[in-house]
């Protein structure tokens, strides 16, 4: 069937350095590619999306990598802060609907 | 920006028993949809809504929930009658409605209760 997935349950870095969160998506149709922070007691907060033309896209502190290769999608986190602890969600989406499907998201958690 | 609004925040009902939730989508979004969220999992659409008409309701469990977007703005889900796994958090999105896939910017969503 089709999925997106998430390596790791939660990750845990120092405040200050770099996180990567990893997914995995499985649908070669998905042209659309998307991630959300989620605060607890809170709805997904957009962070950043990338279309499948491009490999690579870059915000404020944050940093999507694209590789359609091996179907992979990765955030990047500069100089990560308390603010950053959250779930995170990848979702992927296609075709003319505008639909998502999400991941089962990855717990960051800050070390001060 | 206003973001998307929903009410009410916190709900807590007996099984058997209905319940609506309600939304406010950004002002021009033209789509519109409603997901659930069960504890520890990823948002699962239920519905999805462009102006008033429904493009997408292939995981609504019809027979006991329903959702309208009579004027293309608002719109309400309703479950009737509630069962103990219907117990999630109720998120609504709203996206500006282009062709293609865009940005679904979610509310802080309904918290439901199933007792």
């Amino acid at each position: 069937g089709e999925s997106v997935g998430l390596h790791l349950p939660t990750l845990s870095v120092q405040e200050g350095d770099n996180s990567i969160i990893n997914c995995a998506y499985s649908n070669s149709a998905s042209d659309y590619f998307i991630w959300y922070k989620q605060e607890s007691g809170k709805g997904p907060q957009f962070i950043i999306d990338i279309r499948s033309n491009m490999d690579k896209r870059q915000g404020q502190r944050v940093t999507v990598l694209l590789n359609k290769t091996v179907k992979h999608l990765s955030l990047q986190i500069a100089a990560t802060q308390p603010g950053d602890s959250a779930v995170y969600f990848c979702a992927e989406g296609g075709g003319a609907n505008s639909k998502l499907t999400f991941g089962k998201g990855i717990t960051l958690s800050v070390r001060p | 920006e206003a973001g998307v609004a929903q009410s009410p925040r916190y709900k807590i009902i007996e099984k058997r028993q209905s319940v609506a939730f309600w939304c406010n989508p950004i002002s021009g979004h033209a789509t519109l949809y409603w997901y659930q969220q069960i504890l520890g999992q990823g948002p699962k659409l239920l519905i999805q809504f462009q102006n008033n008409g429904v493009v997408d309701d292939s995981q609504l469990p019809k027979d006991r929930f329903s959702a309208e977007r009579l004027k293309g703005v608002d719109s309400t889900l309703k479950i009737q009658p509630a069962k103990l796994e219907d117990s999630a958090v109720y998120l609504c999105a709203s996206s500006i409605g282009l062709p293609g896939v865009q940005p679904q910017h979610f509310g802080d969503g309904t918290r439901l209760s199933i007792l």
